[in-house]
């Protein structure tokens, strides 16, 4: 069973700052999600990587893949409050998602 | 078009209890994923039906069963209830068959606490 790890697991930062989690495996993914999970609400997809060095951008999110589709990165250029979650890396292999255990990201006005 | 909904949306249940939770799955998806996620940690995959059949299995005990309707509304019954189970369960429905890159839907959950 692929572990996925994430780091940190908590992060508290003030509103315009920047920050960068990971979500990082032993073995090579898939492909990988990135969902983020707001407080009483369901996981919402926000990116899907499958190319290894692949970067894909939305808005101020910023999503880097690996070359070795072993490890990804979500990078957030001038934090906003409403950008506060739980965020989850996931990989898809077939009809199931393996989730990490999440980044709690709280961003402070 | 309506996305995915549960109820009830929390529950309060006592050891060797048993529970069923609901999910109307959006409208045109066939396939239907539950996942449990315990406080402080990420889901984890239950199992999956398509069209009424189960279709994939995560590491659970037979205790937790599931079902799913012509209408491809899903349930997910749990026997014999331990303090463990305490978690949000998540219902997630996808158009078909979730490959590899299928985008899965996920309604707000339930929220189940064994006393």
């Amino acid at each position: 069973t692929q572990l996925l790890e994430q780091s940190p697991q908590f992060l508290s930062i003030q509103e315009g700052e920047n920050l960068t989690v990971y979500c990082n495996s032993s073995s090579v993914f898939s492909s990988l999600q990135w969902y983020r999970q707001e407080p009483g609400e369901g996981p919402v997809l926000l990116v899907t990587v499958v190319t290894g060095g692949e970067v894909k951008k939305l808005k101020r999110l910023t999503f880097q893949f690996g070359d070795a589709r072993k490890d990804s990165s979500l990078h957030i250029t001038a934090a906003q409050p409403g950008d506060t979650g739980l965020y989850l890396c996931a990989e898809t292999r077939g009809s199931r998602l393996t989730f990490g255990e999440g980044t709690q990201l709280t961003v402070n006005p | 078009e309506t996305g995915v909904t549960q109820s009830p949306t929390h529950l309060i249940k006592t050891r060797g209890q048993q529970v069923t939770l609901r999910c109307s799955s959006q409208s045109g998806h066939n396939t239907v994923s539950w996942y449990q996620q315990a406080l402080g940690q990420g889901p984890q995959f239950i199992f999956q039906y398509y069209r009424e059949e189960e279709n994939g299995r995560g590491n659970f005990p037979p205790r937790f069963s599931g079902l799913q309707f012509p209408n491809y509304s899903s349930e997910l019954n749990v026997n014999a209830l331990e303090l463990d189970d305490s978690a949000l369960y998540l219902c997630a429905s996808s158009p078909f068959l979730a490959g590899a890159q299928e985008t899965q839907y996920f309604g707000p959950g339930t929220r189940l606490l064994v006393l």
